[in-house]
């Protein structure tokens, strides 16, 4: 069965710190990678998506993937009490199938 | 703004009863997908399907079915609700591979408890 793992955590960061979370896939035919928040009691929300080797930025979130080692990571910079939350690594294949890692837990202390 | 409905957001149904979750999203997207997500396991994808009438079997799908008769709503079916089908599911649509990023949008969830 194709994979996706995370650490589930909990990962505490000190507010300001930076938040390093990873995620490993086994298809490599998978495409595009993606990260999603979810705050306790809500459905995740898109926060990057990655298809090319190497970083992407947006603000304060960097995305980087290397698909030589299948490996996909999320970084955030400058942490917030309000990034914590529960972080979910997906990959898509074939075109749309979209399978999730179990997800991450960040805490971000104040 | 872009918007997954699902019809209800808990339930509390009987072990051998039948349950609809419907799921109705408003973007004209093609893809639609059915999860399930249970603490530790994270989402697992139960069932999709990439235009009306297709469906095809996620990683889940045993005991479970859908209907997608019309673009915009895609059901979940429970034929006979079980004790382990407690769990939040889970209704996402993207767009179709054209342009696609990948995105799902989620609904709310519907919790489902069977006694």
């Amino acid at each position: 069965q194709k994979e996706v793992e995370q650490n589930s955590g909990p990962l505490s960061v000190p507010e300001g710190a930076i938040a390093s979370l990873n995620c490993t896939y086994s298809d490599r035919g998978s495409q595009s990678f993606f990260w999603y928040r979810q705050y306790s009691g809500k459905s995740p929300e898109l926060i990057m998506f990655i298809y090319s080797n190497g970083d992407k930025e947006d603000g304060r979130f960097t995305a980087q993937l290397n698909k030589a080692s299948q490996y996909v990571s999320l970084l955030i910079r400058d942490s917030q009490p309000s990034d914590s939350a529960t972080y979910l690594c997906a990959a898509t294949t074939g075109g749309f199938k979209t399978i999730f890692g179990a997800g991450t837990r960040l805490f971000v202390k104040a | 703004d872009v918007k997954v409905t699902q019809s209800s957001r808990y339930l509390v149904k009987r072990t051998g009863e039948k349950v609809f979750l419907e799921c109705v999203q408003d973007m004209d997207h093609e893809n639609m997908f059915w999860y399930r997500q249970d603490p530790g396991l994270g989402l697992r994808l139960i069932y999709f399907s990439y235009d009306v009438k297709m469906k095809e079997k996620g990683d889940i799908p045993e005991g479970y079915s859908v209907s997608r008769e019309k673009k915009e709503r895609f059901s979940l079916i429970l034929e006979s609700a079980s004790t382990n089908q407690t769990s939040m599911y889970l209704c996402a649509s993207s767009l179709g591979l054209a342009a696609n990023t990948g995105e799902l949008f989620f609904g709310e969830g519907s919790r489902l408890t069977v006694l």
